[in-house]
C-alpha cells in the first residue's frame, strides 16, 4: 500500500505571498488532516477533509484554507503569509474522520517565510 | 480542556538501557490515545495505540505502553534502548469537539541515546 506523499518538501516564500501544498492520501483512506508543526512544538490541528468537505478546523484563520479532490488527494492554502507561518506542515490520511486505528503521516512540508 | 503533557523536553540514555518516556492527557471521555516517532526532517510513525482493552499495548520496535486511568498517564516503555531509536517521540490523544475530530499532540520528547 501507499503512503502519504507531499509536495513540494522545501519551499520558500516572502510575506504577503500565496502558497499552495499538496498531499496525496494513502490508498482507501477518505479522510486528509493537515497540522502545522512549528520548530520545537507538537502538532497543532488546522482541519480536516472528508469527502470533499471541511469536517471540522482548529483555531486558524480563514487565510488558511483546503480541498480534496474526488480521489481524496488534498491542497492546504496560506494566503498573506507571515512570518509566524514558518512550520512544517504535516498530512494525514485516515480511514476516517475520527482516526481511532491512527494517522498515516506524509513527511510534510517545510516553509520557510521570510 | 483537553491537552497533553510530556513533562521531559530532552531525556539522554546509554544503549542498552530501559527507557520511560512520561505523557499525562487532560480528557474528559475514554481517550484514544497515541505515541508518534520523529525523526529528523520526517513525519510521525505510529508506534501504538490505545482505545479499549488490555491497558498495557505493545506496538513497533519493542516499545509498549501502559494506559492508567487513575494517573492520567500513558508512559511509553523500551527494556533496552537501540542506538537508532534517537528521534523525538510525541505522545497524542484522540479529541472530539462539537463534530470536529483531531488529536491534540504533547511537545515531545527529544530521545538522545549514547553509545
Amino acid at each position: 500500500e501507499t503512503g502519504v506523499t507531499q509536495s513540494p518538501t522545501h519551499l520558500i516564500k516572502t510575506r504577503g505571498q500565496q502558497v499552495t501544498l499538496r498531499c496525496s492520501s494513502q490508498s482507501g483512506h477518505n479522510t486528509v488532516s493537515w497540522y502545522q508543526q512549528a520548530l520545537g512544538q507538537g502538532p497543532q490541528f488546522i482541519f480536516q477533509y472528508y469527502r470533499e468537505e471541511e469536517n471540522g478546523r482548529g483555531n486558524f484563520p480563514p487565510r488558511f484554507s483546503g480541498l480534496q479532490f474526488p480521489n481524496y488527494s488534498s491542497e492546504l492554502n496560506v494566503n498573506a503569509l507571515e512570518l509566524d507561518d514558518s512550520a512544517l506542515y504535516l498530512c494525514a490520511s485516515s480511514y476516517d474522520p475520527v482516526a481511532n486505528y491512527g494517522y498515516t503521516f506524509g513527511s510534510g512540508t517545510r516553509l520557510t517565510v521570510v | 480542556a483537553q491537552s497533553v503533557t510530556q513533562p521531559d523536553i530532552h531525556i539522554t540514555v546509554s544503549e542498552g538501557a530501559s527507557l520511560e518516556l512520561r505523557c499525562n492527557y487532560s480528557y474528559g471521555a475514554t481517550p484514544y490515545l497515541f505515541w508518534y516517532v520523529q525523526s529528523p526532517g520526517q513525519g510521525l510513525q505510529l508506534l501504538l495505540k490505545y482505545f479499549s482493552g488490555d491497558t498495557l499495548v505493545q506496538g513497533i520496535k519493542g516499545f509498549e505502553a501502559e494506559f492508567k486511568r487513575s494517573q492520567s498517564s500513558f508512559n511509553l516503555r523500551k527494556p533496552s534502548v537501540h542506538w537508532s531509536d534517537a528521534a523525538e517521540y510525541f505522545c497524542a490523544v484522540g479529541s472530539s469537539t462539537s463534530g470536529t475530530y483531531k488529536y491534540i499532540f504533547g511537545t515531545g520528547t527529544r530521545l538522545k541515546v549514547l553509545a
